[in-house]
């Protein structure tokens, strides 16, 4: 258990379809964070939230569009995607105050596949 | 730049002996470093982390080094474990603008029994 609950655990979509990936932390951080994992790659950094605020967007296209209705809810909103976007989707959590005040928090991640 | 990379793709220790994975870093004013471990089929578990006014950090079996002038980092593991196969990430948090936590590649760690 970490914490940070991602649902659905698999997903498997095509290319006209909108699906949504949910994100749920039960730790108290008000940081949460958006992360692609695509084989033999560093983890990338996709967007940010502080307090509900949007306060990065590391170029992300914009079939990829992100929610956060408050500090314990994160969705990622999915649409018109391409097979390259198949990876791991990765939700984390952290305390305020930036990413250097303690760990991010992982949770098991969304497998995604676009067919 | 922002890089953070790994000396060593992949590693195969015995059970019992003791592991070493290494990480090198090139932003000498990163000031926050964490390892991570990512089973299969999981998310990255948050293992160790160490500050850059601090050189060595002990936790239950780990142990970080962080060597400053060479910009490396090493996670030993000891008495290492078949539980402790995974692939291990380092992770270090640069200031360029906007603060962000750059990850490495990450090395594979294979414990035989």
């Amino acid at each position: 258990e970490t914490g940070v609950t991602q649902t659905p655990r698999h997903l498997v979509m095509g290319m006209t379809n909108k699906k949504s990936l949910k994100c749920e932390q039960h730790l108290g951080h008000n940081a949460m964070y958006w992360y692609k994992q695509s084989a033999k790659k560093p983890l990338e950094l996709m967007f940010v939230y502080n307090f509900k605020e949007q306060t990065e967007n590391n170029s992300v296209p914009s079939r990829f569009s992100p929610e956060c209705p408050n500090s314990s809810h994160l969705f990622l909103h999915l649409h018109t995607l391409q097979p390259e976007d198949s990876a791991l989707y990765l939700c984390a959590s952290s305390p305020p105050g930036g990413t250097g005040t303690g760990p991010l928090h992982f949770g098991n991640g969304t497998r995604l596949t676009v067919t | 730049g922002e890089n953070v990379g790994l000396h060593l793709p992949t590693l195969s220790v015995q059970e019992g002996d003791n592991s070493i994975i290494n990480c090198a870093y090139s932003n000498s004013a990163s000031d926050y470093f964490i390892w991570y471990k990512q089973e299969s089929g999981k998310g990255p578990q948050f293992i160790i982390d160490i500050r850059s006014n601090m050189d060595k950090r002990q936790g239950q079996r780990v142990t970080v080094l962080l060597n400053k002038t060479v910009k490396h980092l090493s996670l030993q593991i000891a008495a290492t474990q078949p539980g402790d196969s995974a692939v291990y990430f380092c992770a270090e948090n640069i200031w360029g603008g906007s603060e962000k936590l750059v990850f490495g590649k990450g090395t594979k760690l294979t414990v035989n029994p």
